[in-house]
């Protein structure tokens, strides 16, 4: 596509359920992201892949989070049992791996505000 | 741990008028700087990436300094508009890591 696209762009649920969120990178970039921004506060990093592979999962906040990313394109980050807490906008973006011409400068979807009732 | 710190506080500045922004870093040691504009509700968009071995890119009006001995970076917009009003955003990048943002710095450009 165009763009970095996410889905659903918005998601309202109950404590408790499971959701789902996906991200479709631009077509041919290897890295992908994500990130996570409450509201007025800064973007926080959960996750990223080089390829299929997640060489830095540091940023999950706890065991409910999983991401995995399959045929080195599309993405999933799934919540378990989501709490109040996990409110907020997930970001996904995408890059070419930096080096040579490439500034690997990320592109960023439009998120998908998530909210826990 | 790896920090980045940006100006805390909201910049506020009149037209026309040069807004200088500041990112900090501790405990990196980044080979390349970019720097990002976030407008509200929506996602960063990359706006300057300059590398270790460069003092200083400019595109348009903005310039971006990279000192590596102080581990700064100052972003500069000269002849501000509203329309420039945004959340900039600094990611030291070094290889093989995560791209980590600052926490951003509001600018508000009135006319």
């Amino acid at each position: 596509g165009a763009g970095v696209s996410q889905s659903p762009s918005n998601k309202v649920t109950e404590k408790g359920k499971d959701v789902e969120l996906r991200c479709d990178p631009i077509s041919g970039h290897t890295a992908l992201y994500w990130y996570r921004q409450s509201l007025g506060q800064g973007l926080e990093f959960l996750i990223y892949f080089q390829g299929n592979s997640a060489p830095d999962k540091s940023g999950l906040p706890s065991d409910r989070f999983s991401a995995e990313r399959t045929g080195g394109s599309v993405s999933t980050l799934t919540i378990q049992r989501t709490q109040q807490e996990d409110s907020a906008v997930y970001l996904c973006a995408s890059s070419l791996y930096l080096g040579g011409a490439s500034t690997g400068e990320l592109f960023f979807g439009e998120g998908s505000r998530l909210t826990v009732l | 741990s790896q920090k980045i710190e940006q100006n805390s506080e909201a910049l506020n500045i009149q037209e026309g008028k040069t807004a200088t922004l500041t990112c900090n870093y501790t405990n990196y040691s980044p080979a390349y700087l970019q720097w990002y504009r976030q407008d509200p509700g929506r996602g960063p968009v990359f706006l300057l990436l300059i590398r270790e071995n460069e003092k200083e890119k400019r595109k348009e009006r903005l310039k971006v300094t990279f000192d590596t001995t102080l581990k700064q970076s100052l972003f500069h917009i000269t002849a501000s508009q509203p329309a420039d009003s945004a959340t900039y955003l600094c990611a030291p990048l070094q290889a093989g890591t995560a791209l980590i943002f600052g926490k951003g710095t509001t600018l508000s450009v009135s006319s």
